[in-house]
């Protein structure tokens, strides 16, 4: 599992509030992902990382930010949490040429 | 958007071979070709990936063609437990290194 936590796994939150959800890593990996998973859709991508303060916009980045102060934690925000960011979200990290994914975290809007 | 072009499901029998194809006609010199799988909902595992030459590890073989616009997953014995969705990725690996997912093929092996 290349040392990856996720946490919380689950979360239930009310719109409108913000919710931040931690990724953590053990092996002091540079690069580290954050993926939403949704019904009928692949994982897409909604930010990354390269290194320490060094992060950038994926595909799907709108209503999300992210903070890594830390080489082994990888934040992501949601400032004002909608029902549209109901969803299953993954973190990833690259090792290599490969990239490995935590067990997910699943969000529920209401 | 993906690169690549799966079909939505297929079947296998346990115990043949699973051969799961990949369409990525647009494919650049510098991408690689890269597979995942999912099981259940948990996060995907890499499974194999190559850029010309095909590959074989101890989970699956690579087939991509010549012209490398597509390629084949091939799992020689499936089991039960190869039941999971499959990705096809194309990626170039450099320092941003961003995996842009498709939908998929959901390999589903019966008794």
């Amino acid at each position: 599992d290349a040392g990856i936590t996720q946490s919380p796994r689950h979360k239930v939150t009310e719109t409108g509030t913000p919710v931040t959800l931690r990724c953590h890593q053990t092996e002091n990996h540079r690069y580290m992902y954050w993926y939403r998973q949704d019904p009928g859709h692949g994982l897409r991508l909604i930010h990354y990382s390269y290194g320490v303060k060094d992060t950038d916009k994926g595909e799907v980045s709108d209503g999300y930010s992210v903070s890594r102060s830390k080489t082994e934690d990888f934040l992501l925000t949601l400032e004002s949490a909608t029902s549209s960011q109901t969803s299953v979200y993954f973190c990833a990290i690259r090792r290599d040429t490969e990239a490995f994914f935590g067990q997910g975290t699943r969000l529920t809007v209401v | 958007d993906a690169k690549t072009t799966q079909p939505p499901s297929m079947d296998c029998a346990e115990g043949r071979a699973a051969n799961l194809p990949c369409n990525h006609s647009t494919i650049s010199g510098n991408e690689y070709v890269y597979w995942y799988r999912q099981i259940h909902s948990q996060g995907p595992q890499y499974i194999i990936h190559g850029l010309k030459n095909n590959e074989t590890n101890e989970m699956a073989s690579l087939i991509i063609t010549e012209d490398r616009k597509s390629s084949t997953l091939i799992l020689p014995h499936a089991t039960l437990r190869d039941t999971a969705v499959y990705y096809c990725i194309v990626r170039v690996v450099d320092n941003t290194d961003k995996l842009i997912f498709g939908t998929g093929t959901r390999l589903q092996v019966f008794p």
